[in-house]
């Protein structure tokens, strides 16, 4: 077990919705990664958060966006999803943002879109 | 191409064999990660790695900057190490963008 808690584990929802998954990262860390593993492209990263604010994004649709709160949980939201957008989303924490430190994976969320 | 490489893709191996991953990058890294990945999709970091060598139990990862590669060995493999490696590189050129192999799948029969 990392300490990486994603809710809800399995989310199957359809074309055009719009849902959010939730990350609690390890408690002391204060950076959240995001990433989607879908068959075709493989692990791709999506946005970064340290301590609230935005670091790093990486290969993020203008349909999906992020943040982290307060208590340094951190909520992706994808909208007016399609087919493509089914895979496997991925939450990590590391110790604080620099590029040194080791990331902690949660379960990830298996996202299906019908 | 990719700006990661990883060889090779499938291995099946013999429980107690020597194993070797290898990963190649095409960018300027500021630092390289070996994850491994479970069939039921949990991801574990293994190693990071800026320079050198680094042994965990039966794992060793070893990088040459130079050459722009890194391998993965694992000693005295046991079927619990099925399992997918994935390499992924930090590229030093966009700072925090992490970039994916596509993975190893490695299945160690008893």
């Amino acid at each position: 077990d990392s300490g990486v808690t994603q809710t809800p584990k399995h989310l199957i929802t359809a074309t055009g919705q719009r849902v959010t998954l939730r990350c609690s990262p390890r408690s002391g860390d204060l950076s959240v990664y995001w990433y989607q593993q879908s068959l075709d492209q493989g692990l791709q990263f999506l946005i970064q958060y340290y301590n609230g604010e935005e670091r790093a994004k990486g290969n993020i649709l203008e349909r999906f966006s992020a943040q982290q709160f307060p208590d340094l949980h951190s909520e992706l939201n994808l909208s007016s999803l399609e087919l493509g957008d089914s895979a496997l989303y991925f939450c990590a924490s590391s110790v604080d943002g620099t590029l040194y430190n080791e990331q902690f994976f949660g379960p990830g969320t298996r996202l299906t879109v019908l | 191409k990719n700006e990661v490489e990883q060889s090779p893709q499938n291995l099946t191996a013999q429980e107690g064999e020597f194993i070797t991953i290898n990963c190649s990058y095409s960018v300027g890294i500021s630092a390289l990660h070996w994850l491994q990945q479970h069939p039921g999709g949990g991801i574990v970091s293994l190693f990071m790695l800026s320079s050198g060598k680094k042994k965990h139990g039966r794992l060793i990862a070893t990088i040459n900057i130079q050459e722009k590669h890194s391998s993965l060995h694992i000693t005295a493999s046991h079927p619990r190490d099925s399992a997918v490696y994935i390499c992924a590189v930090w590229d030093r050129g966009s700072n925090y963008k992490l970039t994916f192999g596509k993975g190893t799948l490695l299945t160690v029969n008893p």
